[in-house]
């Protein structure tokens, strides 16, 4: 079981481009959670895709979308990119029952 | 106010101490989650509780429901503990909340 993976590791863009992260969950969880953390803080609830259809939402402006497909796998795209949207990306899946969370290495976007 | 609190938010301690970390949260749960996240980003989840205690090697997690409190404790700490800890409070619809973190040094 490869656990929770992302895509890709690193990236670098540049102010007012796109981006999409990828994400696949643990194998048998149909959940996935996508969380912002910024440098020195703890991560913040972008929002959570539940079959295929976007669940929960936190405090994020709609430049934040995602998608979730028929395997669980889940993107997260982010349009007309900030400085401040420089951060690291973290994935969680979780069972149907959403206690435990398994997280992913993250995606570290830097913005220039 | 934060809806989750931890201290404190730095921690150095030398080799073989006896290490607390402290987590208040201010709504409603079904489960806490004690997290370690290491440079570079990766986070593992180290307990996941809704009442009572657990202990897993060298680490105790506690968490008391009706004064919305949860402690980390590490014995007889090592280097390798190294890392920030991170609070995180599961709410409705297996959503997280997290604290801040702990950012705890441990020198040899």
């Amino acid at each position: 079981d490869a656990g929770v993976t992302q895509s890709p590791t690193h990236l670098i863009k540049t102010r007012g481009q796109q981006v999409t992260l990828r994400c696949s969950p643990k194998s048998g969880h149909d959940t996935v959670s996508w969380y912002q953390q910024a440098l020195g803080q703890g991560p913040q609830f972008i929002f959570q895709y539940y079959e295929e259809e976007e669940r929960q939402r936190g405090n994020f402006p709609d430049r934040f979308s995602g998608h979730q497909f028929p395997n669980y796998s889940s993107e997260l795209n982010v349009n007309a990119l900030l400085l401040g949207d420089s951060a690291l990306y973290l994935c969680a899946s979780s069972s149907p029952t959403g206690a435990e969370q398994y997280f992913g290495p993250g995606t570290r976007l830097t913005v220039t | 106010k934060n809806e989750v609190e931890q201290s404190p938010q730095n921690l150095t301690a030398q080799e073989g101490e006896f290490i607390t970390i402290n987590c208040s949260y201010s709504v409603g749960i079904s489960a806490l989650h004690w997290l370690q996240q290491h440079p570079g980003g990766g986070i593992v989840s180290l307990f996941m509780l809704s009442s009572g205690k657990k202990k897993h090697g060298r680490l105790i997690a506690t968490i008391n429901i009706q004064e919305k409190h949860s402690s980390l404790h590490i014995t007889a700490s090592h280097p390798r503990d190294s890392a920030v800890y991170i609070c995180a409070v599961l709410t409705s619809g297996s959503r997280l909340t997290f604290g801040e973190g702990t950012q705890l040094t441990v020198n040899p």
